[in-house]
């Protein structure tokens, strides 16, 4: 499968702190850059997600920014909270038919009160 | 938003016995249904990509004949692990695809498979 390299494995943050969580992709084919969200027994829940021809895009506290040149995304979540500890992980995919999701390896996420 | 169900939600097996997951779109027909295997505390290993009518193609290294994939309408996928070893236990996730597109993939709660 075609690689997606995440980093870093952990992160801990102070509540209110910012957390980034960083990928790189190779094959410039995909087209669709997901970030899920999971907590342990769950599956992933969708989070934010970004087409190449932007170069950031923000919802609420979930900012991903984008160098397309570089191959590289990132997750930033702002003002980080309790809740939001979890398990990140980034994904590439394409739009197109006959697509599939290539995960990275997942980013443990620990927010301390 | 569109929602994904699996069933069993989690369940025990003997060594050399078969089990069946479910997969079920419960809101929209899924054109496309993908199965992944995720090992404690690692990623989602994509298994298989199937489209409603036809067989399901596997990635790499997954064993067709021992992760036995039927698409058998738009709304429902089963996964049949045959001869379930120890080694299987794992937890098994689908997704469905709405369009065919990855906008539009929605993932399932999981299924814990453990094997004794």
């Amino acid at each position: 499968q075609q690689q997606v390299k995440q980093s870093p494995q952990s992160l801990i943050v102070q509540k209110g702190g910012i957390s980034i969580i960083n990928c790189a992709y190779e094959n410039t084919a995909f087209d669709y850059f997901p970030w899920y969200q999971q907590f342990p027994g769950k599956g992933p829940a969708l989070l934010i997600a970004i087409r190449p021809d932007v170069s950031e895009k923000k919802e609420g506290r979930f900012t991903i920014s984008f160098n397309k040149s570089a191959k590289q995304f990132s997750l930033h979540i702002m003002d980080s909270q309790p809740g939001d500890s979890a398990t990140y992980f980034c994904a590439a995919s394409m739009l197109s038919g006959g697509f599939k999701t290539i995960f990275g390896a997942g980013t443990r996420l620990f927010v301390k009160a | 938003g569109a929602v994904v169900s699996q069933h069993p939600s989690r369940v025990i097996c003997k060594s050399g016995t078969s089990v069946k997951i479910e997969c079920r779109s419960l809101d929209f027909q899924a054109t496309t249904m993908f199965w992944y295997r995720q090992f404690p505390k690692q990623s989602l290993m994509l298994m298989a990509t199937s489209n409603e009518g036809s067989k399901a193609t596997y990635e790499q290294g997954v064993e067709k004949d021992k992760f036995l994939i039927n698409h058998a309408s738009l709304t429902l996928s089963t996964l049949t692990v045959t001869s379930a070893h120890p080694e299987d236990s794992s937890f098994y996730i689908c997704s469905a695809s709405r369009s065919g597109g990855a906008e539009t993939q929605y993932f399932g709660p999981g299924t814990r498979l453990l094997v004794l």
